[in-house]
């Protein structure tokens, strides 16, 4: 399978606990995207990386969320003291930058449940 | 104000006919690109169709066509002859490359619930 993986699938915590999750991009894609989506909504940016720098990230990324993606491969997201508004999808997208439309391939989602 | 604008929270469809799912945006970039994802109960976001602002023809892939009306700043999706596994949810998309989200991070709009019915 050569797509976008995330790990893990499903996540359940309970409040005030750390969880990190994981995304695999496509192997040749250098840019790197997170988004969130809660129930009803569509995905939400959070932030994105091109290579290994960490370029933008979104307002809705609060001080207990944090994003690494060391060597330019896989990305790990890290909520601490998770909150119950944490509760949501996760997805993650790779895309690669080229001059023209680049559309974003997505993974199937972490989606996290907080207790 | 809205950035997408998904004015159809589901619908119903026979299989066989053709169906219109609405998109309308908003922005004041002139270079823009409108994407149509859809995503399945398994919640995955599987891309279906892009249209850049400056093209001047509508996008087509396969089933699916993207009703580009810049004036009015809509970008219809068309999926011809629907067929049951088409059914998902649909969400119209925005990159708009100064306005934030990184080079290629999208706004989404609410999505349609999309559901053909034998």
């Amino acid at each position: 399978d050569t797509g976008v993986s995330q790990d893990p699938r499903h996540k359940i915590t309970k409040r005030g606990q750390n969880v990190t999750f994981r995304c695999d991009p496509i192997s040749e894609h250098n840019r790197l995207y997170w988004y969130r989506q809660t129930l009803g909504q569509g995905p939400e940016f959070l932030t994105y990386f091109q290579n290994e720098a960490q370029l933008e990230k979104s307002r809705l990324l609060s001080d207990r969320f944090s994003a690494e993606r060391p060597k330019g491969s896989f990305s790990t997201l890290e909520i601490q003291r998770t909150e119950q508004g944490d509760s949501a999808m996760y997805l993650c997208a790779s895309s690669l930058a080229r001059g023209g439309a680049t559309e974003a391939f997505f993974g199937q989602g972490t989606r996290l449940t907080v207790v | 104000a809205q950035k997408i604008t998904q004015t159809q929270p589901g619908m119903f469809v026979q299989e066989k006919e053709a169906v219109t799912l609405d998109c309308t945006y908003d922005t004041s970039d002139q270079s823009y690109g409108l994407f149509w994802y859809k995503q399945p109960s398994s919640g995955e976001m599987i891309f279906l169709i892009y249209q850049g602002s400056y093209d001047e023809q509508n996008a087509t892939e396969g089933r699916y066509s993207l009703n580009f009306q810049k004036a009015r700043k809509s970008a219809n999706l068309v999926i011809s002859a629907s067929q049951l596994g088409d059914s998902a949810m649909y969400f119209c998309a925005m990159r708009e490359p100064y306005s934030g989200g990184g080079a290629d991070g999208l706004t989404f709009g609410k999505g349609t619930h999309l559901i053909i019915q034998p």
